[in-house]
């Protein structure tokens, strides 16, 4: 069974950088599938935020275009968020998921990343 | 980008009423591209129905969804109490994908 795990610090102060890892059991994220990062913000609206893919190709929201980086670690099975520059706009909970297919099969249990000073 | 509109944002419903709540795109959406996700408080949204009108495993018969174009929907033939929850549509059809804003449905 697929299985993603997010993992990161909680707190990030105003115009540093958010990062976080997600790692990936029960299946290689080189085989197949595009490896996304989705955050909820309070209130409850999702937001895609882009993907890496299994051949390692990036797709990105032009909303989060100039500030955000996914990059991968094939030998660990992971893949990473960076999102630079944060507000307090960011403060959201982060998910990955698995897009299989054009639907996201699979996801993290969130992790809650909260920016303030 | 295409905007989902989901409505109503709130409803409430009584055990086994049928219910229903509608996901419209501000673009057209093929069907094979539009998707619904349950989420329970404190949880991770899960793939409830993909493709308009499939469900996804472990999906109790009582869901079912239709559509086309810019216009979905999904319905619940009998709720019950295990069904609140909240629930999201999500397109594939352009970038970015996106989301609906959700329909909560709370149990009386």
């Amino acid at each position: 069974d697929v299985q993603l795990q997010e993992s990161g610090p909680g707190l990030v102060k105003p115009s540093q950088s958010l990062s976080l890892t997600c790692t990936v059991t029960g299946y290689s994220i080189t085989s197949d599938y595009a490896w996304n990062w989705i955050r909820q913000f309070p209130g409850n609206k999702l937001e895609w935020m882009g993907y890496i893919s299994y051949s390692g190709s990036t797709s990105y929201n032009p909303s989060l275009k100039s500030r955000i980086s996914i990059t991968r670690d094939t030998s660990k099975n992971q893949f990473f968020l960076q999102l630079n520059s944060v507000t307090t706009e960011d403060t959201a909970t982060y998910y990955c998921a698995s897009l299989t297919g054009p639907w996201f099969a699979y996801w993290g249990q969130g992790t809650l990343v909260t920016v303030s000073a | 980008e295409n905007v989902l509109t989901q409505s109503p944002a709130i409803m409430s419903a009584s055990p086994g009423e049928k219910v229903t709540m509608t996901c419209r795109a501000s673009s057209s959406v093929s069907s094979s591209y539009l998707h619904w996700y349950q989420q329970k408080s404190g949880a991770s949204p899960k793939l409830w129905i993909y493709s308009t009108s499939n469900l996804a495993s472990g999906v109790p018969a009582r869901f079912s969804g239709s559509g086309s174009g810019t216009s979905y929907s999904l319905t619940i033939s009998s709720v019950e109490a295990e069904d609140a929850a909240t629930y999201y549509c999500q397109q594939y059809s352009g970038y970015p994908l996106t989301f609906g804003a959700g329909t909560k449905l709370e149990l009386k």
